[in-house]
């Protein structure tokens, strides 16, 4: 099972902010960066968030990523229906010596 | 552009092996660390196995001992050999570049373990 710790599941209508948390440890989001990915299903996931809080060149500005401590969080404000998708957080694991997923979360769009 | 191309799926018995290939195209692929990621149906994504420039490979624990990584830059190609395949194995198998997170995958090939 997976190290990090998130929500099953998250929602809001459209226009309104929701935020996902990511919860780990020392080994993993406490001491290393944090990754974002969003993935529809039967698609590759893509990448959201790197470096706990950097956007790749195409991912709209509504998507932030924010990290302190052993914890981290995925923030989506102006909600779209086109944001439902399954969203994971990532990081190496210094323990494990692997990277590790996070539970993932299903955010739907009311 | 970027593509990342899986072969080598399919149907095998608990027991058996089978090696995954994954095409790069559109990119130095011998300057990027590339992994395998996978998703058993209806579960999360989970990481299988990376291997870096100089060719240092890592394993999740659940596939270490059964799994091996190797790329070949000549051919801008990433293996994974598969064996004492379990039904625990059945998953989409993604293959994906270590850029910026991982940040650009194929399109995932299915491995089914069933008798």
């Amino acid at each position: 099972q997976s190290v990090l710790t998130q929500p099953p599941s998250a929602s809001g209508t459209p226009g309104q902010r929701v935020t996902i948390s990511c919860s780990g440890s020392s080994s993993n989001i406490g001491s290393n960066s944090v990754y974002w990915y969003q993935h529809l299903p039967g698609t590759a996931p893509k990448v959201l968030i790197y470096r706990n809080n950097q956007r790749p060149s195409g991912v709209p500005d509504r998507f932030s990523g924010s990290k302190s401590g052993n914890s981290a969080s995925l923030a989506i404000s102006g909600l779209r229906s086109e944001d439902e998708a399954d969203y994971y957080c990532a990081a190496w694991d210094g323990s494990l010596s692997g990277h590790v997923f996070g539970t993932g979360t299903e955010v739907t769009v009311l | 552009e970027v593509q990342l191309v899986e072969s080598g799926g399919g149907l095998v018995q608990p027991g058996g092996s089978l090696r995954l290939s994954c095409a790069a195209s559109g990119f130095t692929f011998s300057l990027f660390d590339m992994h395998w990621v996978r998703q058993p149906t209806g579960k999360g994504l989970e990481w299988v196995s990376g291997i870096g420039k100089a060719g240092e490979t890592y394993y999740a624990g659940s596939v270490k001992g059964r799994f091996t990584l190797s790329r070949e830059n000549a051919k801008s190609s990433l293996y994974l050999q598969m064996n004492s395949l379990e039904a625990g194995d059945t998953a989409i198998y993604y293959c994906a570049r270590g850029g910026q997170g991982f940040d650009a995958w194929g399109r995932g090939i299915l491995v089914t373990v069933s008798s």
